[in-house]
């Protein structure tokens, strides 16, 4: 079936360090890619997304490039802020209308 | 424009109890996803409902959970007689009906507390 795996956290970062969590996939078809972010106590909200090989999702300066040839969708960021600190999620969808697939969750924490 | 609503926002139950869950999609929005969060877990799919019908049930327990979306009104995910391994977070999202069918938008969930 299909799934997501990314990186185990938790991730501890100072602020303005550099991110990466990865994100792999396996899939039947040919999914869109999303990350979400869920901030302590909230739902989650979409962060960015792509839905084509190639396609690079960018949103508050995080960015994830769609790679079909090693089906990952890696998250970067280059300066974290103390305010980026939540659990981030890595999804896919097959098609329109469809439940989203996601995985465990990374959880950040950004120190000043 | 109000996103998609969800309440209650917390909700305590004895075991054995029944929980009810209500979920208004956003505007313009007739699919609404239920999903489960575990403590320290990714979210799982339950069921996927329109307007009047259950699209895919395939992630719902077979006993004790049952979900609508009526014509009029919000979706409800009902869970009969609790028991603690229940107890999570509860998020409903929905969809728009064309275009960026894909994107889905996420309620603030219901955590669910089974005592």
């Amino acid at each position: 079936g299909d799934s997501v795996t990314q990186m185990e956290g938790p991730v501890t970062l100072s602020e303005e360090a550099c991110l990466t969590i990865n994100c792999t996939y396996t899939a039947t078809g040919y999914p869109s890619l999303f990350w979400y972010v869920q901030y302590p106590g909230e739902g989650l909200q979409l962060l960015l997304k792509a839905t084509k090989a190639d396609d690079k999702g960018s949103n508050k300066g995080f960015e994830a490039t769609y790679r079909k040839e090693t089906t990952s969708f890696h998250l970067e960021k280059g300066s974290v802020q103390v305010s980026d600190s939540a659990v981030y999620f890595c999804a896919l969808s097959i098609t329109g209308n469809t439940p989203l697939v996601f995985g465990k969750g990374t959880r950040l924490s950004v120190i000043a | 424009n109000a996103g998609v609503m969800q309440n209650p926002r917390h909700l305590v139950r004895r075991r054995g109890q029944e929980a009810r869950l209500r979920c208004s999609p956003m505007k313009g929005h007739s699919h609404v996803y239920w999903y489960r969060q575990l403590p320290e877990e990714g979210l799982k799919f339950m069921v996927y409902l329109q307007k009047e019908n259950i699209i895919d049930e395939s992630g719902m327990p077979k006993e004790r959970f049952s979900a609508e979306f009526p014509k009029e009104g919000p979706s409800i995910l009902r869970i009969q007689q609790v028991v603690r391994g229940d107890s999570a977070a509860y998020f409903c999202a929905s969809s728009p009906n064309s275009g960026r069918a894909y994107e889905q938008y996420f309620g603030p969930g219901t955590r669910l507390t089974v005592t």
